[in-house]
């Protein structure tokens, strides 16, 4: 199963740009990365994903290397609601069968005041 | 009424007791997927179905069995708890597309004295 690789934690200011990393270094050509987020004391959310280009929604942009190696996503201006766990993942489209989701610990973000 | 729902919210039991956890959702999707976060160790994978019929073992399904009674519901049983499966349980659906990403439940607390 494809592994994805991300800090245990970080800061930032609130009103600031954040960028949390990801590394996929055995990511394979028809694997979509995801990314989540989960606010304390509820379940997971899904934020955004891609396969190649950059995107964007309203809640944050995703940065693809041109290798697809690693991705970042991007909170162009936190919030002290931002504060959360950030999870990023693989998930498969090879076959109709390969969707083994796995997720690991995730980037704690703290947003300081 | 929410799109995910898990039932009960917390429970507490004895070693040794058999206890089910249910999921059910009104999303209309194919795949369900079952869930346990320990504090530090982010969510792991136990079971995951794709239809009724359809059902795999994720990452720690020792302990543990599941049963995808119709489309919507998906239950989580442990057949003879111990403590060391107090967790945190969560219950997440996505539909066969894959890019609409997972909609989780709300969690179940468990607890096992």
């Amino acid at each position: 199963d494809a592994k994805t690789t991300q800090p245990n934690s970080m800061e930032s200011n609130e009103e600031e740009p954040v960028h949390l990393p990801c590394n996929h270094s055995t990511i394979s050509g028809t694997d979509y990365i995801h990314w989540y987020r989960q606010l304390p004391s509820q379940g997971p959310e899904y934020v955004i994903h891609g396969l190649t280009s950059n995107v964007n929604n309203r809640m944050a942009s995703l940065a693809i290397a041109e290798d697809r190696k690693s991705s970042t996503l991007i909170l162009h201006r936190a919030t002290l609601r931002d504060a959360a766990v950030y999870y990023c993942i693989l998930r498969g489209h090879r076959s109709y069968r390969d969707d083994k989701i796995i997720f690991g610990k995730g980037t704690r973000l703290h947003i300081l005041p | 009424d929410a799109d995910v729902t898990q039932t009960p919210r917390n429970r507490i039991t004895k070693t040794g007791k058999r206890i089910m956890l249910e999921c059910s959702q009104t999303k209309g999707h194919d795949r369900m997927y079952w869930y346990r976060q320990d504090p530090g160790l982010g969510l792991r994978l136990i079971y995951y179905s794709f239809d009724v019929k359809d059902i795999n073992k994720g990452e720690i399904s020792d302990g543990y069995s599941v049963s995808r009674q119709a489309q919507a519901k998906f239950s989580l049983s442990l057949e003879s708890a111990i403590p060391n499966q107090t967790a945190l349980y969560f219950c997440a659906t996505s539909d066969r597309t894959r890019l609409r990403g997972l909609f989780f439940g709300s969690g179940t607390q468990l607890s096992v004295l």
